[in-house]
């Protein structure tokens, strides 16, 4: 079974400091894909950045940046000079390569304080 | 384009009612997926389909049922609601592929949160 787990429920940085999110993984699949979601109040989802598992090099996405660590099956987010906009629920996602079905962690709430 | 609607934005059943919760994408997606959200959780997949006329089962089908007649649409319909069912439910969709360079990923529809009393 896949599954993903965040074990930080709630989190805060002050702002303009760096912040590190945790994720970890299990699956059976040789291909994935690892993505962090951010959802505000409005509770849309947006994507903040994805990783392909077959590649090596760590994604970033201007502030925003991974630490994908294959063996160990892990996926941290960094958000480096983080801004009052950034607080929000943030959710670690393992998507399959055949469906694309994702499965969820169960979210940490980051709050960023002035 | 309008990308992924979702109708309506806030219903309240009763116990025992049925619905449908309507979702359409405008982009040619191929995949599209419904998932429940509840209170302080991540979301769960409950059914995704990979075309018209294919869906199949996810994590939390229990309670509900789908069907793709068209490319566009993909309503998820509730039978005989319960308690357990009030959530948010998103509609999403993606053309999943394995095309390196491209951003392929979920694109998510403003939700509908249901209330069953």
């Amino acid at each position: 079974a896949q599954t993903v787990t965040q074990s930080q429920p709630e989190m805060s940085v002050q702002e303009a400091e760096t912040v590190t999110l945790s994720c970890t993984y299990d699956t059976s699949e040789n291909n994935y894909y690892l993505f962090w979601y951010k959802q505000p109040p409005s509770r849309q989802m947006i994507l903040v950045i994805r990783q392909e598992a077959y590649k090596q090099q760590n994604a970033t996405e201007n502030r925003f940046s991974v630490n994908f660590q294959k063996a160990a099956k892990s996926f941290s987010l960094k958000i480096s000079d983080s801004q009052l906009g950034d607080t929000a629920m943030y959710f670690c996602a393992l998507g399959s390569s055949n469906t694309g079905k994702l499965i969820f962690g169960q979210g940490t709430t980051l709050q960023v304080k002035p | 384009n309008a990308g992924v609607t979702q109708t309506p934005k806030f219903r309240i059943l009763k116990i025992g009612q049925s619905m449908t919760l309507q979702c359409t994408q405008d982009m040619n997606h191929n995949y599209m997926y419904w998932y429940r959200q509840d209170p302080g959780m991540g979301l769960k997949l409950i059914y995704y389909s990979v075309g018209a006329g294919i869906t199949d089962k996810g994590e939390v089908p229990n309670g509900y049922n789908v069907s793709r007649s068209t490319t566009e649409d993909f309503p998820l319909r509730l039978e005989l609601a319960a308690p357990s069912q009030t959530s948010v439910y998103f509609c999403a969709s993606t053309t999943w592929g394995l095309f390196e360079g491209t951003q392929e990923t979920q694109y998510f529809g403003p939700g509908t949160r249901l209330l069953v009393l």
